[in-house]
């Protein structure tokens, strides 16, 4: 398996356009999480979904960020607007029923927002 | 509240050195205990995890940890480190969704 894939690995904007992050799960998992870490705040929770579904999204930070599972294989994260305040690197995860808590994590995707 | 405490930032060891890496957590259960590695420009990967039982746990690459309740600690030990191992160090506490310590970077000198 070709593990979490995350794409891009590297996104640089500017300030006030909108940003999606990509990623893959591993296949048969089926909960996929969004993580974001920098520097000040460590690794962030965002949100996580069950079966597609989305279960916790108490972390996302506000109305600009929203996230998608359309299916098992596919998640998007968005920010629309981007901010400076959210560069950051935003990692996703997956996770089966029964070891929901061994993650396995994507390389991540750095985001600069100038 | 849920949290975990990470007290050292920043580790220096010698190679062929024991380490320890001290993890404390605050949670209102039975808590669920992990301790994840980070290689730089890389996700997390999962050393170790502590549900019940046997207190002291073994994980990949050597490492080991050992959840003292009374302490509200869980911390990962190494007996002889090595220049690899030089990465970042999170533990983590939870159910389903895990939080995150914030960190502890361990260089290590040959």
């Amino acid at each position: 398996d070709a593990g979490v894939i995350q794409s891009p690995r590297h996104e640089v904007t500017e300030m006030g356009q909108e940003v999606t992050l990509r990623c893959k799960p591993i296949s048969g998992h089926d909960y996929l999480f969004w993580y974001r870490q920098t520097m000040m705040r460590g690794l962030e929770l965002l949100i996580y979904f069950n079966n597609n579904v989305p279960i916790d999204d108490s972390g996302m930070p506000e109305d600009r960020f929203s996230a998608k599972m359309p299916n098992a294989s596919f998640s998007t994260l968005k920010i629309q607007p981007s901010e400076p305040r959210d560069s950051a690197v935003y990692f996703c995860a997956s996770s089966s029923t029964g070891s929901r808590e061994k993650l396995f994590f994507g390389s991540g995707t750095q985001l600069s927002v100038l | 509240a849920q949290s975990v405490t990470q007290p050292d930032i920043h580790i220096t060891v010698s190679e062929g050195a024991s380490l320890e890496l001290r993890c404390n957590y605050s949670y209102g259960a039975t808590p669920y205990l992990f301790w994840y590695v980070q290689s730089p420009g890389q996700g997390l990967q999962l050393l170790l995890k502590y549900f019940s039982g046997d207190t002291l746990v073994q994980g990949i690459k050597g490492f080991e940890a050992e959840f003292k309740r009374s302490q509200s600690s869980f911390n990962l030990r190494k007996p002889s480190v090595h220049w690899s191992d030089a990465a970042e160090y999170f533990c983590a506490v939870g159910a389903g969704k895990l939080i995150f310590g914030t960190g502890t970077r361990l260089q290590v000198f040959p």
